[in-house]
């Protein structure tokens, strides 16, 4: 089984809508991360936790919020999705112990309508 | 802030060797990931360089020079499979660790 997993896979929605990506870990770590990826821009950080009572901001975190629910599971909200938030979308655990090394959930890709 | 350049896109023969290389610029500098990314696929972590020098793993070797703000990595003998994106990312004690990526770099393996 996957040691990051996230729902759902793809989601196509229409602009003003409320969206909820959920993302899920079994390795155990403190730290989640979401990320977005656009072609050409590379990965981008929106949003981290380095645990459950712990939010920060990324580089883009505006348009989008995060819940911590557990140690495992961390959700990225879109309150009200726009055309330009279509994207690939990836939730990251790591261990300060391993220098931080980012271990990947599979995506989910979002198109905004 | 942070500067990470990587080429965009390379093209290389099977059984070939192919390098890769990215530049940064930054403050704090703590490390040095490379990931592959295969299309519609999760990044995968391949190396983390923290001292100068290469480090081997397999057909995979991955370089850091500190005090040029560079790496490489390099791919021997090229398989088919092996055409994906490879990011560099950079992480810095300023940032909290976390590492900030390159765009990547596609690289295209041909028979």
């Amino acid at each position: 089984d996957a040691d990051v997993t996230q729902t759902p896979r793809n989601r196509i929605t229409k602009t003003g809508k409320r969206i909820m990506l959920e993302c899920s870990q079994t390795k155990g770590h403190d730290r989640m991360y979401w990320y977005r990826q656009d072609p050409g821009l590379g990965l981008r950080l929106i949003y981290y936790s380095f645990d459950v009572k712990d939010i920060n901001k990324g580089e883009i975190s505006d348009g989008y919020s995060v819940s911590r629910q557990a140690q495992a599971k961390f959700s990225l909200s879109l309150e009200s999705a726009i055309p330009n938030q279509t994207a690939l979308y990836f939730c990251a655990t790591s261990d300060p112990g391993d220098g931080e090394t980012q271990y990947f959930g599979p995506g989910t890709r979002l198109l905004v309508l | 802030g942070q500067n990470i350049d990587q080429p965009t896109e390379m093209t290389a023969t099977e059984g070939a060797i192919v390098q890769i290389n990215c530049t940064y610029q930054t403050s704090g500098f703590n490390g040095l990931f490379w990931y592959q990314q295969h299309a519609g696929e999760a990044p995968t972590f391949l190396s983390y360089n923290v001292l100068d020098g290469l480090e081997e793993k397999g057909r995979f070797s991955s370089f850091l020079s500190r005090s040029k703000g560079y790496s490489y990595l390099l791919l021997k003998e090229l398989q088919m499979k092996d055409s994906a994106s490879y990011l560099c990312a950079v992480s810095r004690s300023g940032g909290s660790y976390i590492p900030t990526f390159g765009r990547g770099t596609s690289l295209i393996v041909h028979p």
